[in-house]
């Protein structure tokens, strides 16, 4: 399987702040990357597809980019709602599709 | 859309669990239904898909010979049962599907709610 790894597992930020998650795979996977916000007790919600697609309704302070195996996210001007696990995931190997180990965001 | 998974469920080490995810507010046998799971405090884990229309599967290898995924098109819900249950398939299992993506690239944008399953003797 295709290992996907985040930086950093956990941050701590302030409201307003910009922050960056990084994902990388341990084999080229295109653009073939998708990313996640998870809160405590509820299903993941998606947030970005295919590296740099805004998922509908999400806001365009989330941003993605990256390509073959090294991606970020970047959410500006962080709000209190951010909080939670995010989660890339690569959907380009046909064995199985497999998430990072997630990095947790705290709000100050 | 909404994907509505059945109810937690408690088992004993070596049985079977069978959990469910109704689908509604689209076209159920035009998409795949995902399964993931994920244990207590880790990360979530792909177990596989069933396309709904064809009832392929696809079964990720940790998992082949245990899991099976079928579906029931007249009742738009998806399957999941899991057998040899052991200590450690103790997760939440989710069901998601892949609705409003408009390119090639497979991704999860409807997710069930979410199955407690724990495995306790």
């Amino acid at each position: 399987d295709i290992q996907m790894t985040q930086s950093p597992s956990s941050l701590s930020a302030s409201v307003g702040d910009r922050i960056t998650i990084t994902c990388r795979s341990s084999q080229t996977i295109s653009n073939y990357l998708n990313w996640y916000q998870q809160k405590p007790g509820k299903a993941p919600k998606p947030l970005i597809y295919a590296a740099s697609i805004l998922q509908s309704g999400v806001p365009s302070r989330f941003s993605g980019s990256g390509s073959g195996t090294d991606f970020t996210l970047i959410i500006n001007n962080l709000q209190p709602e951010d909080f939670g696990t995010y989660y890339c995931q690569q959907t380009y190997s046909t064995l199985m599709y497999t998430f990072g180990q997630g990095t947790k965001l705290e709000i100050k | 859309v909404q994907l509505v998974q059945s109810g937690a469920e408690v088992k004993k080490p070596g049985a079977s669990v069978k959990v469910s995810c109704k689908a509604s507010g689209y076209t159920f046998t035009s998409y795949n239904i995902y399964w993931v799971r994920q244990a207590p405090g880790q990360r979530l884990e792909c177990m596989g898909w069933i396309n709904a229309g064809n009832g392929n599967t696809k079964y990720s290898q940790k998992f082949q010979g245990r899991v099976t995924f079928t579906r029931d098109t007249s009742a738009t819900t998806a399957y999941l049962e899991l057998s040899s249950l052991r200590f450690e398939d103790t997760s939440v299992y989710y069901c998601a599907t892949s609705y409003r993506i408009t390119t090639a690239v497979p991704a999860f944008d409807y997710w069930g709610q979410g199955t407690l399953v724990t495995v306790s003797s």
